[in-house]
């Protein structure tokens, strides 16, 4: 049964780099089916794609946010990562990590997400 | 702002039938497909409608979706209590080159 698990601080501080893990079991991060993203939401607010890898190493980053985050895969540890750099109060969210089949444009399986608060 | 609309709040008793709405543009919904993810706090998102109407191994024949132009919609039949959580519609946006979302909306069961 695939299950995918956030993990990382969940306090950073305001200019400091956010970093998560997602770990994954029951698939395999290089599995060619497979994307592996990030998606975020702030407190009160919508769902946001960050961004989007293959295990290849291509990378796919909301134009929004492209400019301070960076997504790599660890295929040893079956885990990829999210780097988000230089926060602010408004990177405070619920982050959540996903798996889109290559197929279809959707994330059909998420984590249950790790809530990350940015204050000094 | 969410790229997608949706109506911040939809209730119903249960048993009774509810739908919901998301509204896009011809960059999303208008050319791609759409589906809506239950989100309850603490647990994983779940998809309960992929591609516009198709419903996941073990998502109940309650859930059915719907599309027409750049507007989709979510029907929930017989009404129960656990069905009570945030509802979010996703599609792809070609102008971005990933997913879009909507801002939500609250399902409460009287």
């Amino acid at each position: 049964q695939l299950q995918l698990q956030e993990s990382g601080p969940g306090l950073v501080k305001p200019s400091e780099t956010l970093s998560l893990t997602c770990t994954v079991s029951g698939n395999s991060v290089s599995d060619y089916s497979y994307y592996w993203g990030w998606i975020r939401q702030p407190p009160g607010k919508g769902l946001e794609w960050i961004g989007t890898i293959y295990y290849k190493g291509s990378t796919y980053y909301n134009p929004s946010l492209q400019s301070r985050v960076t997504m790599s895969v660890d295929m040893s540890k079956n885990q990829f990562s999210l780097k988000l750099s230089a926060v602010t109060a408004a990177d405070a969210a619920v982050y959540y990590c996903g798996r889109r089949p290559n197929w279809n444009y959707v994330f059909d399986n998420w984590g249950q997400g790790t809530q990350v608060s940015v204050s000094s | 702002q969410s790229v997608l609309t949706q109506s911040p709040s939809a209730s119903g008793t249960p048993g009774q039938r509810i739908t919901m709405s998301c509204s896009g543009s011809s960059s999303n919904i208008g050319t791609k497909a759409v589906h809506w993810y239950q989100l309850v706090s603490g647990t994983a998102p779940n998809l309960v409608i992929y591609n516009n109407d198709r419903r996941p191994s073990g998502v109940p024949d309650r859930f059915s979706g719907s599309k027409s132009g750049t507007s989709a919609s979510l029907a929930i039949s017989g009404l129960q209590s656990e069905d009570e959580a945030d509802y979010y519609c996703a599609s792809w946006d070609d102008s971005l080159n990933g997913p879009v979302f909507g801002g939500g909306t609250k399902l409460t069961v009287l």
